[in-house]
C-alpha cells in the first residue's frame, strides 16, 4: 500500500506551459507540504496545507498554486512553465503531536523544463 | 547564515568503514533533531531522531547532538553498499528545515 502517491513520476514540458503535480496519502494524516528538491538535493519546503487550509507559504513565486481539495490530497499546479523550474518536487504528509515530527514523502516527481 | 548547513560531499568509503556525517546549526534553541536517508530517485525517510542533547543508537546507526557547540551527527558503523544514499539533517520548527545533504558512497 502506498502511503503518500504522486502522479506524474516525470514531466517534460517546453517554457509557457501550464501543468499539475497530483498527491495524495492514505495515513489518514492532516497536514500535507509541497517541496522542491533542486539538483544539488537541496530540499526546501514550498507550502504546507492543515486539513485544507494553507498554514505555510514560502517565498514562491505566484505562478505556483496549490490547491487541497480534501485532506487526503494536495495538488500542484505552476503556471508559465521557466527553465528555472526543473526541479524534482515532493509532497510529503504528517501528523504531528507533541515529540513526533515525522514527515513522510512521496517519491517525488520529475520536472523538466525545456 | 544559514539555519542549519551541511558539507554535501561527496563522500565515498570502502565497504566495512565507520562513517561520520555532520550538520551544524544556528539557533540554540533547537531541541529535536532528524536525520533522513534519500535513495537515488525516492523520497526520503526518516532513519532517526534524538532529542535534545546526547546519543541515541540503532543497529549500526548513532546520531550524537552536541548542544555546547550546535553540531549534529550521524556515525554509521561497518558500513555497507546498501547504505549509498543521500543523508539530510533536519530541524523542525514549525516546518522542517533540511541541510543541503551528504552523498555517500560505499564501494564493495
Amino acid at each position: 500500500d502506498t502511503a503518500v502517491s504522486q502522479t506524474p513520476k516525470y514531466l517534460v514540458t517546453q517554457m509557457g506551459n501550464d501543468k499539475s503535480i497530483k498527491c495524495e496519502q492514505n495515513l489518514g494524516h492532516d497536514t500535507m507540504y509541497w517541496y522542491k528538491q533542486d539538483s544539488k538535493k537541496f530540499l526546501k519546503i514550498m507550502f504546507s496545507y492543515n486539513n485544507k487550509e494553507l498554514i505555510i507559504n514560502e517565498t514562491v513565486p505566484n505562478r505556483f498554486s496549490p490547491k487541497s481539495p480534501d485532506k487526503a490530497h494536495l495538488n500542484l499546479h505552476i503556471n508559465s512553465l521557466e527553465l528555472g523550474d526543473s526541479a524534482v518536487y515532493f509532497c510529503a504528509s504528517s501528523q504531528e503531536r507533541e515529540g513526533s515530527y515525522e514527515q513522510y514523502f512521496g517519491p517525488g516527481t520529475r520536472l523538466t523544463v525545456t | 547564515q544559514k539555519e542549519v548547513e551541511q558539507d554535501p560531499g561527496p563522500l565515498s568509503v570502502p565497504e566495512g568503514a565507520i562513517v561520520s556525517l555532520n550538520c551544524t546549526y544556528s539557533n540554540s534553541a533547537f531541541q529535536y533533531f532528524m536525520w533522513y536517508r534519500q535513495y537515488s530517485r525516492k523520497g526520503p525517510e526518516l532513519l532517526m531522531y534524538t532529542y535534545s542533547s546526547g546519543n541515541k543508537e540503532d543497529g549500526r546507526f548513532t546520531a550524537q547532538v552536541d548542544k555546547s557547540s550546535k553540531y549534529i551527527s550521524l556515525f554509521i558503523r561497518d558500513s555497507q553498499p546498501s547504505d549509498s544514499a543521500t543523508y539530510l539533517c533536519a530541524i523542525p520548527t514549525g516546518k522542517l528545515i533540511f541541510g543541503q545533504g551528504t552523498t555517500l558512497q560505499v564501494k564493495p
